[in-house]
């Protein structure tokens, strides 16, 4: 089943101002995690990844975090724009398990304020 | 969306009737997952196929729903006899392999497909 979830299902920041997004995973074994943005009518469309022999890994104004002790994954976007409003989603893979699915959260809605 | 392409955009059925998903992934990838999102949730997992083989079905329906990833060709997602409960959004999302302890493997999605059951 799936094992993913998101602490907060709406968040709102000021632009200019940092957002962070959260995420619970349960499965300990997950091995791969990916966070997405969706856009309204659109895919899913890939952010970053990070794999569990990481701790962190940084893109351009995004940042994850993987704390494996507590299952835990968060999104930081810098310098939060505008455009960076849409749902955002974390998603689990387990390269052990029976299949390649990944398991996705329900998301976190982020609304950026002018 | 890296290039993977789904047709029809929207389609709108009435109860009974028979929809029809195609996905073409991106070029060069053979490895293909379907996914439904209903409004406001996530997506949930329903098969993944290579060329012609299904390797998981674990989040397909047992009845009216069925999945195939030709030698040549789009893959297909079929929904028979449709109900209401099937309208959502079915994503198709692709890799160029298997998911590895050591590699890693992202997925990347299409534009999705918008059923309408009336």
């Amino acid at each position: 089943g799936e094992s993913v979830g998101l602490h907060l299902p709406t968040l709102s920041v000021q632009e200019g101002d940092n957002s962070i997004i959260n995420c619970a995973y349960s499965n300990s074994a997950s091995d791969y995690f990916i966070w997405y943005k969706q856009e309204s009518g659109k895919g899913p469309q890939f952010i970053i990844d990070i794999r569990s022999n990481m701790d962190k890994r940084q893109g351009q104004r995004v940042t994850v975090l993987l704390n494996k002790t507590v299952k835990h994954l968060s999104l930081q976007i810098a310098a939060t724009q505008p455009g960076d409003s849409a749902v955002y989603f974390c998603a689990e893979n387990n390269s052990e398990g029976a299949g390649n699915q990944f398991y996705f959260g329900t998301g976190t809605s982020l609304t950026v304020i002018p | 969306n890296a290039g993977v392409m789904q047709n029809p955009r929207h389609l709108v059925r009435r109860r009974g009737q028979e929809a029809r998903l195609r996905c073409s992934p991106v070029k060069g990838h053979s490895h293909v997952y379907w996914y439904r999102q209903l409004p406001e949730e996530g997506l949930k997992f329903m098969v993944y196929l290579q060329k012609e083989n299904i390797i998981d079905e674990s989040g397909m329906p047992k009845e009216r729903f069925s999945a195939e990833f030709p030698k040549e060709g789009p893959s297909i997602l079929r929904i028979q006899q449709v109900v209401r409960g099937d309208s959502a959004a079915y994503f198709c999302a692709s890799s160029p392999r298997y998911q590895t302890r050591v590699s890693g493997n992202t997925i990347y999605f299409g534009e999705g497909s918008w059923l309408t059951v009336v």
